[in-house]
């Protein structure tokens, strides 16, 4: 079936450094990806998507590309914030209908001043 | 945006009880919705889909006598947890797409953390 394989975390960096999250996946056909903020008590935002290969998704610094050749959409944000700090998943969903998300299991980015 | 509302945002209860927790589409209305239930420090497992009109589609290894999911309208799906138990403590969330638009991601409550004693 599919899956979602992001890095382990936590992830520690300082404010202003660069970070990369790191996120593959598997998928019979040709999936949306998708990331995904929580921040510390609250449910899940949508922060970037794509839908087809070679799409750049961005927001709010963030960005991924969709990499068909390596099945990837790893995460960059050229200089993170204290305010960055929550847990990112990486998902895809399979067609256009009504289908689930697949989550990887989330990487924990704590970002200090 | 496409808003769903989640409630209650935090519950506790004792072993035994039944806890409701409410998923609402605020402006649009979802035939589907999708319950997933997230365990500290893990990701996200989908627990069940809710069809408007008929009967939730459960995963593999899910209880559907343990968790009742009714779709009664377009706009709320609803889980009950019955006969709670602490290792049912967990926070759940509700999640569903808004078929108006294109490629519409997921949006999500904002989560229910529910506590048994």
């Amino acid at each position: 079936g599919d899956s979602v394989t992001q890095m382990e975390g936590p992830v520690t960096l300082s404010e202003e450094a660069f970070l990369t999250i790191n996120c593959t996946y598997t998928a019979t056909g040709y999936p949306s990806l998708f990331w995904y903020v929580q921040y510390p008590g609250e449910g899940l935002q949508l922060l970037l998507k794509a839908t087809k290969a070679d799409d750049k998704g961005s927001n709010k610094g963030f960005e991924a590309t969709y990499r068909k050749e390596t099945t990837s959409f790893h995460l960059e944000k050229g200089s993170v914030q204290v305010s960055d700090s929550a847990v990112y998943f990486c998902a895809l969903a399979e067609g256009s209908g009504n289908t689930p998300l697949v989550f990887g299991k989330g990487t924990r980015l704590s970002v200090i001043a | 945006g496409a808003v769903v509302s989640q409630h209650p945002s935090r519950v506790i209860c004792k072993s035994g009880t039944s806890v409701k927790i409410e998923c609402r589409s605020l402006d649009f209305q979802a035939t589907t919705m999708f319950w997933y239930r997230q365990f500290p420090k893990q990701s996200l497992m989908l627990m069940a889909t809710s069809n408007e009109g008929s009967k939730a589609t459960y995963e593999q290894g899910v209880e559907k006598d343990k968790f009742l999911i009714n779709h009664a309208s377009l706009t709320l799906s609803t889980l009950t947890v019955t006969s709670a138990h602490p290792e049912d403590s967990s926070f759940y969330i509700c999640s569903a797409r808004d078929p108006g638009q294109n490629n519409s991601p997921l949006h999500f409550g904002n989560g229910t953390r529910l506590t048994v004693t």
